[in-house]
């Protein structure tokens, strides 16, 4: 069965850090590309950032461009989402997903991130 | 960006009954592939995301025949035939034609 487990999301203040981490599995991770996805609190869904299967290449959102680094360890089967610079706009639940050209299946439970002071 | 613009329903529906969502995108997901680059994804109450139907019109594994997907290069509806208490939720339309993907902004079903 495949799963995605994320972790590491929390209470952090405007303008720190935080790292995000999925943990894959039942699936050959460094066959697939992944993505990270959002939803603020009663909002829709919104793509934050895509990378290729082994790691040459990242899409992002405009507005992460440059905050966010998405990244991945094939030998531990480990997505990451680095997050730097963090606002009051990026609070939502981040999802991580398998999928490298946009068709996203299946996706974590989620990890919340709420920033604020 | 390419712009998905979702369309409402008259909740809630009668179990039984049968409802369509309609997605409308602000560029042509048809490639020259012949594939559209279209995929509907249903959120239930408290759940991740799950994907329905993928390529416009290709249920995915496990995925119900009562969901059916179907359209042109802009305009996409996603029918559910003879709704059921299970298929509460808010359903989304998304686009992987192009960086950054896109989604619509959802579409919810009660049931009645």
């Amino acid at each position: 069965e495949v799963q995605l487990v994320e972790s590491g999301g929390g209470l952090v203040q405007p303008g720190r850090s935080m790292k995000l981490s999925c943990a894959a599995s039942g699936f050959t991770f460094s066959n697939y590309g992944m993505a990270w996805v959002r939803q603020a609190p009663t909002k829709g869904l919104e793509w934050v950032a895509t990378i290729s299967y082994d790691g040459s290449s990242t899409y992002y959102r405009d507005s992460v461009k440059g905050r966010f680094t998405i990244s991945r360890d094939n030998a531990k089967s480990t997505l990451y989402l680095q997050m730097n610079s963090l606002r009051s706009e990026d609070t939502a639940t981040y999802y991580c997903t398998r999928g490298g050209f946009g068709l996203l299946h299946p996706w974590g439970q989620g990890v919340m991130v709420t920033v604020s002071s | 960006d390419i712009v998905m613009t979702q369309g409402a329903l008259p909740n809630p529906v009668p179990s039984g009954e049968s409802a369509s969502i309609t997605c409308q995108s602000s560029k042509s997901l048809l490639h020259s592939n012949g594939k559209t680059y279209l995929n509907w994804y249903l959120q239930r109450p408290g759940q991740s995301p799950q994907l329905l139907i993928y390529w416009m019109s290709t249920r995915a594994s496990g995925v119900s025949d009562r969901f059916s997907g179907s359209g042109s290069g802009t305009d996409f509806t996603l029918k559910i035939s003879s709704v059921e208490a299970e298929d509460v939720g808010v359903y989304y339309c998304q686009q992987f034609l192009e960086y950054p993907l896109t989604f619509g902004s959802g579409t919810k079903l009660e049931i009645k």
